[in-house]
């Protein structure tokens, strides 16, 4: 199917443990995004990508890794799950990042808890 | 990017015109004001852009203050539906500067 997806939608683990969520869209868009929603938060940026193998920071990028080897693709991964990263994780994705023109896509998120 | 303002809550009677306020006294020239919603647990959902002139798409009408300091998104005929949080947000820069705050959680009720 044509869009963006996020799997898995739910996931349980346990602290210290490393644990992967992955983001796959179809449009080939250049830029995608990782955001967490927390309760009474807005959303906040993990990380971003302008293409492949082209990462950076957002704001609360501690604790996280991602990788973009290939355009449609952008994991994230939590090297030692914490407890504070339990968390509503929605990847998104924009053609440009143009300020004209950046409607961004969002995937139904991942609903993370770390136990 | 400029900071905005939103009232925390709304409501709206199913069939009437929901508006809904956004504060951006801040605003730069080169600014674009955008509005998403979030339909109870789902990703955002882009609803529509504009600069300054007022916009009107399948979805929703953006209407900009001359000053550029305040806008409004307006649903026409709110639909239960449309129960969600709305986000206004404004930007210049890359999409990485995408930041959403609380928004307004609107209520459309029979």
């Amino acid at each position: 199917d044509a869009g963006i997806t996020q799997s898995p939608r739910y996931k349980i683990t346990e602290t210290g443990r490393q644990v992967t969520l992955m983001c796959h869209q179809t449009w080939s868009h250049s830029y995608m995004f990782w955001y967490r929603q927390d309760l009474g938060h807005g959303l906040r940026l993990i990380y971003y990508s302008a293409a492949a193998d082209i990462t950076d920071k957002g704001e609360v990028p501690d604790g996280y890794v991602v990788s973009r080897s290939k355009t449609e693709n952008f994991p994230l991964t939590l090297e030692s799950a914490t407890r504070s990263q339990t968390s509503v994780y929605f990847c998104a994705s924009t053609i440009t990042d143009r300020a004209w023109d950046t409607e961004a896509f969002f995937g139904q998120g991942t609903r993370l808890t770390v136990v | 990017d400029a900071k905005t303002t939103q009232p925390p809550s709304m409501d709206c009677a199913e069939g009437r015109a929901a508006n809904l306020p956004c504060n951006h006294s801040t605003i730069s020239g080169n600014e674009y004001v955008y509005w998403y919603r979030q339909i109870h647990s789902q990703g955002p959902q882009y609803i529509i852009h504009g600069l300054k002139n007022n916009e009107t798409n399948e979805m929703a009408s953006l209407i900009i203050t001359e000053d550029r300091k305040s806008s409004t998104l307006i649903l026409p005929h709110a639909t239960l539906r449309d129960t969600a949080v709305y986000y206004c947000i404004v930007r210049a820069g890359p999409a990485s500067k995408l930041t959403f705050g609380t928004g307004t959680r609107l209520q459309v009720t029979l």
